[in-house]
């Protein structure tokens, strides 16, 4: 069993519709929880960084840990072409380690 | 732009010969990860190093090893390369010492091709 588990998709919405993103994660020691976005070709950059459980709010971005559960959501609202990308979660205890999910590709339409 | 840099952009190898890839961090960021990530695949941890000394390591073999230096950049060797090795390699800068989680800002990656 991977320690952080998440659906590779692909998933498809229309311009404008809110998108779930989700993952689990089996090590109870994880206490930081991070979303990147990873355009084509390009290095993963930071979207929402998250310290234990809890709900953190950036724009259209929303990021929820629910620890009991062992599940990490991405909202996203307003969804966008451009935001159209691979989203990577990820997951570390106090080493500096990130175990990531395996990616999951989101494509928004016009 | 995360100011993270890495050369070169992309590497076409054999197998059995040996590769090193580069990484600039960001000013100022003591410790410097690299991961391996496989086409569809999440990154996965190869190595750490804080201050110049190694700082953790993932599950892969003793034929990568790496450097850091005192000007922020670091080294990637892979010896008696593999075609599994074949992979987009990332390095990431972060402020964080050991026992501490910061945020790491990734590069654009070097893409090593191995036929």
């Amino acid at each position: 069993q991977k320690e952080v588990e998440q659906d590779p998709g692909p998933l498809s919405v229309p311009e404008g519709a809110i998108v779930s993103l989700n993952c689990t994660y089996s090590n109870s020691a994880f206490q930081y929880f991070m979303w990147y976005r990873q355009y084509s070709r390009k290095g993963p950059e930071l979207l929402m960084y998250t310290y234990s459980s809890g709900n953190k709010e950036d724009g259209r971005f929303t990021a929820q840990v629910d620890k009991s559960s062992k599940y990490i959501s991405l909202f996203i609202r307003d969804s966008q072409p451009s935001d159209s990308a691979t989203y990577l979660c990820a997951s570390s205890s106090n080493t500096g380690k990130l175990i990531f999910g395996q990616g999951t590709t989101l494509q928004v339409k016009p | 732009e995360t100011g993270v840099t890495q050369s070169p952009t992309h590497l076409i190898k054999t197998r059995g010969q040996q590769v090193t890839l580069r990484c600039s961090s960001q000013s100022g960021h003591n410790t410097v990860s690299w991961y391996q990530q496989a086409l569809g695949q999440g990154p996965q941890f190869i190595f750490q190093y804080y201050r110049e000394e190694e700082n953790g390591r993932g599950n892969f073999p003793p034929r990568f090893s790496g450097l850091q230096f005192p000007n922020y950049s670091s080294e990637l060797n892979v010896n008696a390369l593999e075609l599994d090795d074949s992979a987009l390699y990332l390095c990431a800068s972060s402020l964080g010492g050991r026992g501490t989680q910061e945020t790491q800002y990734f590069g654009p990656g070097t893409r090593l091709l191995v036929l």
